[in-house]
């Protein structure tokens, strides 16, 4: 089974602060995820990546940066972070070489804007 | 988002008893359907997947079946355990870039003693 690790597990900043999200997966997936977990909304997809130094804007991008260093570690960069953006933020990985492919997901980081 | 839709936000059921748990779908490509199961502060996992029209796919007591006529893949389980509570979320992929998951709102169903 894939595994999706993310670091750090909980964050608080205050408004305008910078964060950095990190996640890592070690089964050579090429396709990597990063979403928002929010009640009501279920799971929206900010950014997402198929291979290392690609980048590919998902439904909820506003806000967010996102950067794929590796096959492995995949980034969620929030330059000035708003209390909108407090959230349960999930990453993701799947093997595209299997076509329609289960996606795996890491533990979760929650992170608060004050 | 508005790809997948999940009518029931909150389902609340005693133990032993059925359930079926709604999903609908838009789309203009042929699907592929998934459920996926999150346990209290636990991370979202595949439950069960289907991109055959009108054959029942089963997993751990689960089942759903695709119909594309109705546009539709409703969970059910036949009898419902505590260990069951969970939210549960419909998703969709459909082409061009089947690599991409649309999930809806989510249902959380709570089973009771």
């Amino acid at each position: 089974e894939a595994a999706v690790t993310q670091s750090p597990r909980n964050k608080v900043t205050v408004t305008g602060g910078n964060v950095t999200l990190s996640c890592r997966q070690t089964n050579s997936h090429n396709y990597m995820y990063w979403y928002r977990q929010d009640t009501g909304h279920g799971l929206r997809l900010i950014h997402y990546s198929y291979g290392a130094g690609n980048l590919q804007i998902g439904d909820v991008p506003d806000g967010y940066k996102a950067t794929r260093t590796t096959q492995e570690d995949f980034f969620l960069l929030l330059e000035l972070a708003s209390p909108s953006q407090t959230s349960l933020y999930f990453c993701a990985s799947s093997d595209a070489g299997l076509g329609v492919a289960e996606q795996f997901f890491g533990p979760g980081t929650r992170l608060t804007v004050l | 988002g508005d790809s997948v839709t999940q009518t029931e936000g909150l389902v609340t059921l005693t133990k032993g008893l059925p359930v079926m748990l709604n999903c609908t779908y838009q789309t203009t490509y042929s699907p592929f359907l998934f459920w996926y199961v999150q346990h209290l502060n636990e991370a979202p996992k595949l439950l069960l997947k289907s991109s055959t029209d009108n054959k029942r796919t089963e997993h751990q007591g689960f089942y759903a079946t695709l119909h594309k006529s109705s546009s539709s893949f409703h969970l059910q389980k036949s009898s419902v355990q505590l260990s069951d509570s969970a939210l549960y979320f419909c998703a969709l992929s459909e082409g061009p870039n089947y690599n991409v998951l649309y999930f809806g709102s989510g249902t959380k169903l709570t089973v009771e003693p």
